[in-house]
């Protein structure tokens, strides 16, 4: 089976500017996330999706960020403004469900300058 | 206290040596434990899955739980330059909470 999609890969901006990240996850996995990766760290929960709802969201700075998974497939996530902390590798995951393991993509590697 | 520690390393070995990297975590609620392998400019690949204590092994790689002393293991023989990576735990709480928690990492070498 195909893996998780992101797109881009890369991306610099500077900084104010709004930038997004693209995901398509494992065709029949209904759980979509979001997670940030900075450098030497393990990934941390930005956002969870059970098909199109949001439902933990709680570590998503809501002034800057947001998500969306319009028709439970695909999901955006979005920074306006971005700023110079910003800079991370964002990873998306899915999962069949509950308490299935989790697959990931190859992630954006987002620099802001 | 960090929820998930794991040594960062970085950990170096040689070709053909047996390698043990660990976790401690400090909520007993966690249910499920999985251990990913991560490349350089890659994201996360699942190796191993499990939610119960005891055993799992799939080729050359084992996986422990110890639930009584929130402990778990990864346990690579005959280790080969192509595990060179970044191994990180990750354990989920169970139900309609289910989401992961990852340790740092442990950046594994494996000199040829």
């Amino acid at each position: 089976e195909a893996g998780v999609v992101q797109s881009p890969r890369y991306k610099i901006i500077e900084k104010k500017q709004p930038v997004a990240f693209w995901c398509n996850p494992i065709s029949g996995h209904n759980t979509l996330y979001w997670y940030l990766q900075n450098l030497g760290q393990g990934p941390e929960l930005l956002i969870r999706y059970e098909n199109e709802e949001a439902v933990d969201d709680s570590q998503l700075p809501k002034d800057r960020f947001s998500a969306e998974r319009l028709k439970g497939v695909d999901s955006t996530l979005k920074i306006q403004p971005a700023e110079l902390g910003d800079s991370a590798v964002y990873l998306c995951a899915s999962s069949r469900g509950q308490n299935s393991p989790l697959h990931f993509g190859n992630g954006t590697r987002l620099t802001v300058t | 206290q960090k929820e998930v520690e794991q040594d960062p390393g970085p950990l170096s070995v040689p070709e053909g040596a047996i390698v043990s990297l660990n976790c401690t975590y400090s909520n007993s609620a966690f249910q499920y434990f999985m251990w990913y392998r991560q490349y350089s400019r890659k994201g996360p690949e699942l190796l191993m899955f499990t939610y119960s204590s005891g055993n799992k092994e799939d080729g050359r790689f084992t996986a422990q739980v110890d639930k009584s002393s929130k402990y778990i293991s990864l346990f690579i023989r005959d280790s080969q330059p192509s595990d060179s990576a970044t191994y990180l735990c990750a354990m989920g709480l169970g139900g309609s909470n289910y989401k992961l928690t990852f340790g740092k990492g442990t950046l594994l070498t494996v000199n040829p």
